[in-house]
């Protein structure tokens, strides 16, 4: 049974590009949650998708957006990319009745 | 708002020995749900122990343990019988509830543990 997954592990990209990453749940979990993870910090999260929806976010502005796909796999999208921008992008999957999230290994952002 | 503080940015333990690492939070709920999770260098956070506020017995997961003093709003980790596998970031979280609605993790900003052989 596959985990969390998310692509692309690592990816460099510079100031004013877009950014596409990619998640897919672990089997059975509907809920995917997005994180980011700046160097030596803690994740912060950016928001959660259900139902195709976005239930809650996190303080982040609009260039920050999502998706998610009804094979409840997710997308995370990042417009006009900030040097701050650089980090780990944590998605977290959790199935329907329980509390426990799982996460995916990240894709490391780098903006130069 | 609600905020996760630990103040050990790094602890070290020798092997086979018993090492705390603290955790203090902020909230004014009542009823929310505390974990500890571990990060490896692989970067994958791992879910070590979880703890539901309304239940007063601390919760124990083989060689994980906390100590949970509600009044206090403070969540500690004990590792028991320390191994080099334990080696890693830990990182307290805090929760409210785990609706669909939204179930968003408040994380602190993490403790490396090094493990001495």
């Amino acid at each position: 049974d596959a985990g969390v997954t998310q692509s692309p592990t690592h990816l460099i990209k510079t100031r004013g590009q877009q950014v596409t990453l990619r998640c897919s749940p672990k089997s059975g979990h509907d809920t995917v949650s997005w994180y980011q993870q700046a160097l030596g910090q803690g994740p912060q999260f950016i928001f959660q998708y259900y139902e195709e929806e976005e239930r809650q976010r996190g303080n982040f502005p609009d260039r920050f957006s999502g998706h998610q796909f009804p094979n409840y796999s997710s997308e995370l999208n990042v417009n006009a990319l900030l040097l701050g921008d650089s980090a780990l992008y944590l998605c977290a999957s959790k199935g329907p009745n329980t509390g426990e999230l799982f996460f995916g290994e990240g894709s490391r952002l780098t903006v130069l | 708002a609600q905020t996760v503080t630990q103040s050990q940015p790094e602890m070290s333990v020798q092997e086979a020995e018993t090492v705390t690492l603290s955790c203090t939070y902020d909230t004014s709920e009542s009823d929310y749900y505390l974990f500890w999770y571990k990060q490896p260098p692989s970067r994958q956070m791992i879910l070590v122990i979880r703890q539901e506020a309304y239940k007063q017995q601390n919760a124990t997961e083989n060689r994980f343990s906390v100590n949970f003093q509600k009044a206090a709003k403070s969540f500690s980790l004990k590792i028991s019988d320390s191994q080099l596998g334990d080696a890693a970031m830990y990182f307290c979280a805090y929760t409210v509830g785990f609706g669909n609605a939204g179930n968003m993790l408040t994380f602190g900003g993490g403790t490396r543990l090094m493990v001495k052989p």
